[in-house]
């Protein structure tokens, strides 16, 4: 059974930094792009960024660009979310989500490597502070 | 960027009526659409692509359609099961995707 596992959320204090994981099994994780999206509480959803299928690319909304990083390790089949110098704004769920398009070398080498989101986990809760 | 509109906000029906939510997009994005169903306390559920795909599993009374800048998402015979919010997501972007604000399908 395909299947996300975020961990990482807590209370933490404004101007802290936090890393966020997401543990995936039943699928060939190292072939998709892997999603962070964020919700906080009683707002809509806010796409954070994605990692390639290889780790070797990662796009970010511009908001949060230069201090959340995401990374992974297809060894363990864990994507991380790393965030520094949050603020009471960065109070949310924070959810990462498996890409809908399966990658491989020739079809992701250049260009897109991500689409829509098929797979969700059940999300980490992370609260900013003071 | 691309910004993602979602009308209306919230969408008072009850069990048997048929709904429609429009989506309207900034700029073109031919059919790169997706929408999500999100119920309370829930992570968000896939339940269309490519505008009018439907996902494996989702109910044929879920339909979408529109293309360019406005899309619509229709729930014929609403069940009590589709009380829930929904979102639209661009994914024309090679730089990234985007969220539509959401409407909520509550009982009138």
């Amino acid at each position: 059974q395909m299947q996300l596992v975020e961990s990482g959320g807590g209370a933490v204090q404004p101007g802290s930094s936090l890393r966020l994981s997401c543990a995936a099994s039943g699928f060939e994780f190292s072939n998709y792009a892997i999603h962070w999206v964020r919700q906080a509480p009683g707002k809509g959803l806010e796409w954070i960024g994605v990692v390639s299928y290889d780790g070797a690319r990662a796009n970010y909304t511009d908001s949060m660009k230069g201090r959340f990083t995401v990374s992974r390790d297809n060894a363990r089949s864990t994507v991380f979310l790393q965030m520094n110098s949050l603020t009471t704004e960065d109070t949310a769920t924070y959810y990462c989500a498996k890409d809908s398009f399966r990658c491989t070398v020739n079809s992701c080498s250049s260009g897109r490597f991500f689409f829509y989101m098929t797979l969700w986990g059940k999300g980490t809760m992370v609260t900013v502070s003071s | 960027d691309i910004q993602m509109t979602q009308s209306p906000s919230i969408l008072s029906a009850s069990v048997g009526d048929r709904v429609t939510i429009t989506c309207r997009a900034s700029q073109s994005i031919p059919n790169w659409l997706a929408w999500y169903q999100q119920k309370p306390g829930r992570a968000p559920k896939l339940l269309m692509y490519r505008a009018s795909i439907l996902e494996s599993g989702v109910p044929s009374r879920f339909s979408g359609g529109g293309s360019g800048t406005e899309f619509t998402l229709t729930i014929t015979n609403l069940q009590p099961d589709d009380f829930a919010i929904y979102y639209c997501q661009q994914y024309i972007s090679y730089s990234g995707v985007s969220f539509g604000g959401g409407t909520k399908v509550d009982l009138k």
